[in-house]
């Protein structure tokens, strides 16, 4: 069955670093979603992607779809505090199509 | 205030308790979700209803029980349970299909300690 597998599991950077996250599917997306947990809250929708090779910014976000639509990632410039929590990358799986989570990538920024 | 409202934000129950979590969502969508987020394993889909009707189960134990008596309100009955159930319940809501571009909204969660 589809898997998609999120790369590193945890992070940790100095404020100020840049961070990437992966993600990699064994076949083929229609689109993917990010999202962001803080420490103690609940999974917010960043965004989704829906393009082959679509490249997408939010302030210092950068969210890339590869040219296969087999991969993805999330580029933070300059962490900061505030980026802490664990980043997802659903995709839509399951017998209806929903979105099945995976385990993330927990990032932790040192000040 | 996220649109999607979950009551309690906490609740110890004792194996031989039944007690309800509840979702309400504020955003018109036609899709609730449950999903439960443990220590150990990622988010798991429990239920999924669209337009009210139960279109997924993904294996869960019957001790769990969903209800959704319309578009905007979501249960979820427990009884019964076991002390590894304890975990983080999460409603979502979305449009269904879900694949519009406007990701799915989760509540604030249930945090759920079973002693």
């Amino acid at each position: 069955g589809q898997q998609v597998m999120q790369i590193p599991q945890y992070q940790h950077v100095q404020e100020g670093e840049d961070f990437t996250t992966y993600c990699n599917s064994s076949t083929t997306l229609s689109n993917i979603q990010w999202y962001k947990q803080r420490p103690g809250g609940h999974p917010v929708f960043l965004i989704q992607l829906v393009k082959s090779g679509e490249v997408k910014k939010q302030k210092r976000l950068t969210f890339q779809f590869g040219e296969a639509k087999k991969n993805s990632s999330l580029h933070i410039t300059a962490t900061q505090t505030t980026d802490v929590g664990t980043y997802f990358c659903p995709y839509y799986g399951g017998s209806q199509g929903n979105l099945i989570f995976g385990k993330g990538t927990k990032l932790s920024v040192k000040p | 205030e996220t649109g999607v409202t979950q009551t309690p934000r906490h609740l110890v129950m004792g194996m031989t308790n039944k007690k309800s979590l509840k979702c309400e969502q504020h955003l018109g969508h036609n899709a609730m979700y449950w999903y439960k987020q443990s220590a150990k394993k990622p988010l798991e889909l429990m239920f999924v209803y669209s337009l009210e009707e139960r279109v997924e189960n993904n294996s869960v134990p019957s001790r769990f029980s969903p209800e959704c008596p319309n578009s905007s309100h979501l249960f979820l009955h427990l009884h019964t349970l076991q002390p590894e159930d304890s975990a983080l319940y999460l409603c979502a809501s979305s449009q269904f299909p879900g694949q519009g571009g406007y990701g799915y909204t989760f509540g604030s969660g249930t945090r759920l300690t079973v002693v």
